[in-house]
């Protein structure tokens, strides 16, 4: 079945620094959505990505979807505090399948 | 504002019991889901429902059940809770039709099995 791999797991950056996560799909997917975890809360949805190539921004956060939309990223510039959390990807495969979840990264940001 | 609900933040239950979850949208959303979440794995899928009374198994489904009676409500039932069970379990909704396919959580229930 349809697998959505992440990485990293983990990472540790001083505020400041940027951080870029990538999500990689054992297949094609027909859109990818990005999500953020607060320490003790539940995912909530960023951004939904559906075209090839596609790239959007959310003030510091640029997302992207690769020209065969298999992978993504999640670049934040200048991170602060306030980033601090999991951000999970999340596939859907072609055909209206069901939405799988990569295995998420954890970031931490130290002052 | 969109509203997801669980019954319970935190519960610890023993072995063998059976154990029911609660989850309620007031969305009035046609689909929703039961997720668990493990670290390191990420969300894994349990079941899911696009309709009043329709179920699907998702990715881990072994262990549980669901009821979905009404729109608003689905239920994860552990019919004999176990301890690899303990996890933090997240419900979710969303509209079948819209163009956007987010997906709205709850604030999850962490679940203890003793």
């Amino acid at each position: 079945g349809q697998q959505v791999m992440q990485i990293p797991q983990y990472q540790h950056v001083q505020e400041g620094e940027d951080f870029t996560t990538y999500c990689n799909s054992s297949t094609t997917l027909s859109n990818i959505q990005w999500y953020k975890q607060r320490p003790g809360g539940h995912p909530v949805f960023l951004i939904q990505l559906v075209k090839s190539g596609e790239v959007k921004k959310q003030k510091r956060l640029t997302f992207q979807f690769g020209e065969a939309k298999k992978n993504s990223s999640l670049h934040i510039t200048a991170t602060q505090t306030t980033d601090v959390g999991t951000y999970f990807c999340a596939g859907r495969g072609v055909g209206f399948q069901k939405l799988v979840f990569g295995t998420g990264t954890r970031l931490l940001v130290s002052p | 504002d969109v509203k997801v609900t669980q019954s319970s933040r935190y519960l610890v239950k023993r072995t063998g019991e059976k154990v029911f979850l609660e989850c309620v949208q007031d969305m009035d959303h046609e689909n929703m889901f039961w997720y668990r979440q493990d670290p390191g794995l990420g969300l894994r899928l349990i079941y899911f429902s696009y309709d009043v009374k329709m179920k699907e198994k998702g990715d881990i489904p072994e262990g549980y059940s669901v009821s979905r009676e009404k729109k608003e409500r689905f239920s994860l039932i552990l019919e004999s809770a176990s301890t690899n069970q303990t996890s933090m379990y997240l419900c979710a909704s969303n509209p079948s039709s819209g163009g956007r396919d987010e997906q709205f959580f709850g604030p999850g229930t962490r679940l203890t099995v003793l």
